[in-house]
C-alpha cells in the first residue's frame, strides 16, 4: 500500500521569506513517480512538479526547488523569497508501479500555506 | 491548454434527491478520475475510468456509481444523496504514458452540500 504524509496542516510566513513544505512518501515499489501540485484559492489543482525514483537530482524552477532524497522517503519543496502569490493549498502524489497503465494518484492531505503581506 | 470542465462550480441538493456531476475534457484522454476534497483528509478517489466505458473503484466508492460513455465525458452519480456527501468534488484526466506516469489535470470544482 502506498501512503503520503503531509505533517504540516498549516504555515505562515511572513513574505520575501524562504518556506519549506515537507512530503514523506511509503511505497513497496522500487519504481514509482511524485507530484506536486498547487491548489489556489480558485480550487483547481495546478501540477507543478513530477519527478521519477530513479532520478534523485534536486530540480529548480524560478523560486521553486524540490529536494528529493530516497534514504528518507521525503520529496520536500521549497519556495525562495515567498510572494502573496504562492497562498495556496499544496499537495505532495505519488503514484507507484502497480499503478502505471491507470495514473492513479494517492495524495497527502495538504498543507495550507498563508503569505503574510 | 487542456481543460477539464466541471458543469457546476456550486450545488445544493435535498437528502434522499439522485446528483449528477459531469466532467469533460477535451484533450483525448483515457483516463478520467473523480475525487472528493474534504479538510484534513485531502484528496481521495471515488472512482476512475481508463477507458471507454471501463470504470473502477478507488478508494471510497461507497454510495457512487460513474458512467463513461463518451471518452471525453465522465459523470459521477449519487444515487441519493446523503448529508455526509457533503463535500468539494474534483475531476480530472489524464493520458497514459508508456512507461511512466503522466501528471493527472483538474477541473475547478464541485462545492455539493447537502441539505
Amino acid at each position: 500500500a502506498q501512503k503520503v504524509t503531509q505533517a504540516q496542516t498549516e504555515i505562515s510566513v511572513v513574505e520575501k521569506e524562504d518556506v519549506t513544505l515537507d512530503c514523506v512518501y511509503e511505497t513497496r515499489d522500487t519504481t514509482y513517480y511524485l507530484f506536486w501540485y498547487k491548489q489556489p484559492p480558485s480550487g483547481e489543482l495546478v501540477f507543478l512538479i513530477r519527478r521519477n525514483s530513479f532520478d534523485e537530482q534536486n530540480e529548480i524552477s524560478g523560486r521553486y526547488s524540490w529536494n528529493f532524497q530516497k534514504s528518507t522517503s521525503s520529496f520536500n519543496f521549497t519556495i525562495t523569497a515567498s510572494q502573496v502569490v504562492d497562498s495556496a493549498v499544496y499537495f505532495c502524489a505519488l503514484s507507484d508501479y502497480s499503478n502505471f497503465g491507470n495514473e492513479k494518484l494517492t495524495f497527502g492531505t495538504g498543507t495550507r500555506l498563508t503569505i503574510i503581506p | 491548454d487542456v481543460k477539464v470542465t466541471q458543469s457546476s462550480r456550486y450545488l445544493v441538493k435535498r437528502t434522499g434527491e439522485k446528483v449528477f456531476l459531469e466532467c469533460v475534457q477535451d484533450m483525448d484522454h483515457e483516463n478520467m478520475f473523480w475525487y472528493r476534497q474534504d479538510p484534513g483528509l485531502g484528496l481521495r478517489l471515488i472512482y476512475f475510468s481508463y477507458d471507454v466505458k471501463m470504470k473502477e473503484k478507488g478508494d471510497i466508492p461507497e454510495g457512487y456509481s460513474v458512467s463513461r460513455e463518451k471518452k471525453e465525458r465522465f459523470s459521477l452519480i449519487l444515487e441519493s444523496a446523503s448529508t455526509n456527501q457533503t463535500s468539494m468534488y474534483l475531476c480530472a484526466s489524464s493520458y497514459t504514458g508508456t512507461g511512466f506516469v503522466t501528471e493527472a489535470f483538474f477541473g475547478q470544482g464541485t462545492r455539493l452540500t447537502v441539505v
